[in-house]
């Protein structure tokens, strides 16, 4: 079964509204969560890494302001798509490591469709 | 953002037939995932290699972290229709959680 649940699995919002997606470890605690997207027919690319407690990172060209990380607790992440526009539709997806080695488990995607 | 080079990018095979699809990149990883991603779907985990020359099967599946640490092949023994669908490679970065993926090679199986 899944170990990593995202909700919603889709979504579809106006121009300039905001949008949080989550995602939930199951039965494990993440420390540490990651943030993808994913464009049609395109491989995944990390966004960025959730750390709980503290501050997300962001990797290079990712807006940190405009995709808004918290890691409240040890088992949930969300990120929210703040003002969202029509370039931002794609597909997201959370993953969390499991365990001391590492291999990371996959939630079932949001796909956001903007307006 | 980085990316692994995966090859082939797509296959048509037949019902029946072995695949081999690879990964390559020029640096160096401690953990070697790969996935299949369905359609509208997260990926999902197949195999996970830990160290440098491991071979590990799951089922029909078979793969090899490379010995220089910079690659890795999945090999699926006699295709069957459900093996459709999109294999990324996902290398780990030493010293940290993060992964990075490959470009995904779609398969298609003809019946």
């Amino acid at each position: 079964g899944a170990v990593v649940s995202q909700h919603p699995s889709w979504v579809i919002c106006k121009s300039g509204t905001s949008v949080k997606i989550e995602c939930r470890s199951l039965d494990f605690q993440a420390t540490t969560m990651f943030w993808y997207r994913q464009f049609p027919k395109q491989s995944l690319m990390l966004m960025a890494t959730s750390n709980e407690g503290s501050k997300a990172t962001y990797e290079q060209g990712v807006e940190k302001d405009k995709f808004l990380i918290n890691h409240a607790s040890l088992t949930l992440s969300t990120l929210t798509v703040t003002s969202a526009h029509p370039e931002d539709s794609s597909f997201y997806i959370c993953s969390a490591p499991r365990g001391t080695n590492t291999e990371a488990f996959f939630g079932q995607g949001t796909r956001l469709t903007v307006v | 953002g980085q990316q692994l080079n995966q090859s082939p990018q797509s296959m048509f095979i037949q019902e029946g037939e072995d695949v081999s699809m690879n990964c390559t990149s020029s640096s160096i990883f401690n953990t070697w995932l790969w996935y299949k991603q369905d359609p509208g779907e997260g990926p999902v985990l197949l195999i996970a290699l830990y160290k440098a020359g491991e071979l590990t099967s799951n089922g029909r599946l078979t793969a090899q972290f490379g010995i220089t640490r910079k690659d890795s092949f999945l090999n699926i023994s006699a295709s069957i229709p459900s093996d459709v669908g999109i294999y990324f490679c996902a290398g780990q970065l030493p010293g940290t959680y993060k992964y990075i993926f490959g470009t995904g090679t779609r398969l298609k199986v003809l019946a």
